[in-house]
């Protein structure tokens, strides 16, 4: 079975501060990786993902994430922190070995709070 | 290009009532999926259309729950007899191609409220 741990329920951070978002993973298979965000009275907005080649994955609004496979991690990374980033990201993950089909398996999110 | 679109944004009924919850997905997007965040927990998966084929129903709760996709374009998803349990916010998605490197595209959500 697939898993997915976001340790951290919020990371607080000063504006213009680096910001890191944790995500750790479970699969049996080769993973597939995504992050999402979800600003207040908003759904979810796709951010970037990870298939395969480059470890280091750029996505929408200057965010990045890097795979490691070894730790199984996939955090989210900004080198630079906005107020407007405080949001709710989630992380998910798709077993590429396993029968699960197209299903996203997600954590249960982090609050990011950027102070000004 | 118009995004997913959920109806409606919040519904609050009694126990035992019933409740339909709609999703129009991306024009032109063939795969639509439910998941369900229950009480500030895991955004859960609950059903996959093909079209509108159920390619996958294995996240569905119980029977008090049906999908459908009829004529493959809109979904509904209804709850009927709502349990207290079934609080939570519905997020619908969907993708082009389908497929575990198809990017699923969210909707706003629908925040379900059982009394």
């Amino acid at each position: 079975a697939q898993s997915v741990a976001q340790p951290e329920d919020q990371v607080n951070v000063a504006e213009g501060n680096p910001l890191t978002v944790k995500c750790t993973y479970s699969v049996s298979g080769n993973p597939y990786l995504f992050w999402y965000v979800q600003y207040p009275n908003r759904g979810l907005q796709f951010l970037l993902k990870y298939i395969t080649g480059d470890n280091l994955v750029k996505g929408s609004y200057g965010f990045e994430a890097e795979f490691n496979k070894s730790q199984t991690s996939f955090h989210l990374k900004k080198p630079s922190a906005l107020v407007s980033d405080s949001a709710l990201y989630f992380c998910a993950v798709r077993d590429f070995g396993e029968s699960s089909g197209d299903k996203l398996t997600f954590g249960t999110g982090t609050r990011l709070a950027v102070r000004p | 290009e118009a995004g997913v679109t959920q109806f409606p944004s919040h519904s609050v009924i009694e126990k035992g009532q019933t409740v339909t919850l709609r999703c129009d997905p991306i024009s032109g997007h063939d795969n639509l999926y439910w998941y369900r965040r229950v009480m500030g927990k895991e955004i859960k998966f609950l059903l996959h259309f093909v079209k509108e084929s159920k390619q996958d129903e294995s996240g569905m709760p119980n029977n008090r729950f049906l999908a459908e996709r009829t004529g493959g374009t809109y979904s509904t998803l209804k709850v009927q007899p709502a349990e207290l349990e079934d609080s939570g916010v519905y997020f619908c998605a969907s993708s082009q191609v389908g497929g575990p490197t198809d990017t699923q595209y969210f909707g706003p959500g629908t925040r379900l409220t059982v009394l």
